[in-house]
């Protein structure tokens, strides 16, 4: 069965702190997608990120970087220099090849503060 | 492109009453699509998905049903609503590796 965990459930920084959040997947499946998503206060879920199994490249956009290893089937995430508007539930995704589930972690609560 | 919408934004019903949310596709065919379940402060619940008309998985047993009538429509029911019920609900669909969700639906059962 597949599993996405989100052992953080609030984390309080301030402004201009770098951040990480923290993602741990179970999966059988030799293929899959982890994603990232951003939900502010307005509720719709935002799209940062997607990661197949076969690319364990780490990823930087702007102030983000995502670090994805497989051997501790983890996928997480950083932000650098954080600001309060990245104050956000944050959640961590699995899908399988066949794409017929997706599945998210609990989410993580990140509160920015100036 | 692809777009989803979903309907209403907000709702208010009564213990017992029933419920309907709407959730369209547009820009894509033969999408699988998703509902999920948002508790106040939790995470988020997959609740059923459907790879086609007429084709709907429970994650979940619950007080709620699913159906797809066509193939870019997902609708979440109930015949008699909870208080549990309460939450936020969002549609998605997803191709081959990419999901996308609507605006969402707050509902507060009173």
């Amino acid at each position: 069965a597949q599993k996405v965990t989100q052992a953080q459930t609030e984390i309080s920084v301030v402004e201009k702190e770098d951040v990480t959040l923290d993602c741990v997947y179970e999966t059988r499946d030799t293929t899959y997608y982890l994603f990232w998503y951003k939900q502010p206060p307005s509720g719709e879920l935002v799209f940062l990120i997607r990661r197949n199994s076969f690319d364990e490249q780490n990823e930087i956009s702007g102030r983000y970087s995502w670090n994805f290893q497989k051997s501790t089937s983890s996928f997480n995430f950083t932000i650098t220099a954080s600001q309060v508007v990245d104050s956000a539930v944050y959640f961590c995704a699995l899908s399988d090849q066949a794409g017929t589930a997706l599945i998210f972690g609990k989410g993580t609560t990140l509160s920015v503060s100036s | 492109s692809q777009t989803i919408h979903q309907w209403p934004a907000t709702l208010v019903q009564p213990v017992g009453s029933p419920l309907s949310l709407e959730c369209t596709v547009e820009g894509t065919s033969n999408p699988n699509l998703y509902w999920y379940r948002q508790a106040a402060g939790r995470g988020l619940q997959l609740l059923f998905y459907s790879v086609g008309i007429g084709q709907i998985s429970s994650e979940v047993p619950q007080n709620l049903s699913a159906s797809r009538p066509q193939d870019r429509q997902f609708i979440l029911s109930s015949k008699k609503l909870l208080l549990s019920d309460s939450g936020f609900y969002l549609c998605a669909w997803k191709d081959y590796i990419e999901a996308f969700f609507g605006q969402g639906t707050r509902l507060t059962v009173v």
